[in-house]
């Protein structure tokens, strides 16, 4: 596609449940990242995704977050047990390796509620 | 630890003045300075980067400063416009031929009023 698309735009869950966010990158392009931005704060990174190589994780909360990607094109971050504080705008990046930060494009974003 | 921070969670300005935004870093690796700028229910947008071997880099009305002894970092926006009005983030990376991976500060919401 044209941009980076992301699914659902919002998400009303209550808590203790389970919930998948995807992410479809730029065709084509071979990293991809996770960001979160909570109510009044930056952009956290969560994790990042280059070709085959081992995903960087280091920016996971907790064990009840994870992700994949398949195929090298899609992503999928799941949080398992949400809690209130799991309530942010979660954000999909994507861009060619070798334009490192230049060549981010950003989704529009998954704004998820905790209730 | 906030390595990132932008101190002034909002601006606001006069049309047709100049708009500054102003953003501290605290991890001498970082190489790579960025801002974004971000619109309500829009993903973040890239705007300019400087390199830390540069201490100015200019595209149209944009100018970003850097001043690594004080690690600072400042973006002019001149003459500012409505639709400039925005949420700013100023971004940073260590690694950025390696990962491209950015940390974020929190953000300067800035208001252009005609």
């Amino acid at each position: 596609g044209a941009g980076v698309s992301q699914s659902p735009s919002n998400k009303v869950t209550e808590k203790g449940k389970d919930v998948e966010l995807r992410c479809d990158p730029i065709s084509g392009h071979t990293a991809l990242y996770w960001y979160r931005q909570s109510l009044g704060q930056g952009l956290e990174f969560l994790i990042y995704f280059q070709g085959n190589s081992a995903p960087d994780k280091s920016g996971l909360p907790s064990d009840r977050f994870s992700a994949e990607r398949t195929g090298g094109s899609v992503s999928t971050l799941t949080i398992q047990r949400t809690q209130q504080e799991d309530s942010a705008v979660y954000l999909c990046a994507s861009s060619f390796f070798s334009e490192g930060p230049y060549g981010y494009t950003f989704g529009s974003g998954t704004r998820l509620t905790v209730v | 630890d906030q390595q990132v921070k932008q101190n002034s969670p909002s601006l606001s300005v006069q049309e047709g003045r100049i708009s500054i935004l102003n953003c501290d870093y605290t991890n001498s690796m970082f190489d790579y300075f960025l801002w974004y700028k971000k619109y309500p229910a829009e993903g973040p947008t890239f705007l300019i980067s400087i390199s830390s071997i540069k201490d100015k880099n200019e595209d149209g009305r944009f100018t970003v400063f850097l001043n690594k002894s004080a690690k600072h970092l400042s973006l002019h926006i001149v003459p500012s416009q409505p639709g400039d009005s925005a949420v700013y983030f100023c971004a940073a990376s260590a690694e950025a031929g390696n990962t491209g991976k950015l940390i974020f500060g929190q953000g300067t919401t800035l208001q252009v009023k005609p």
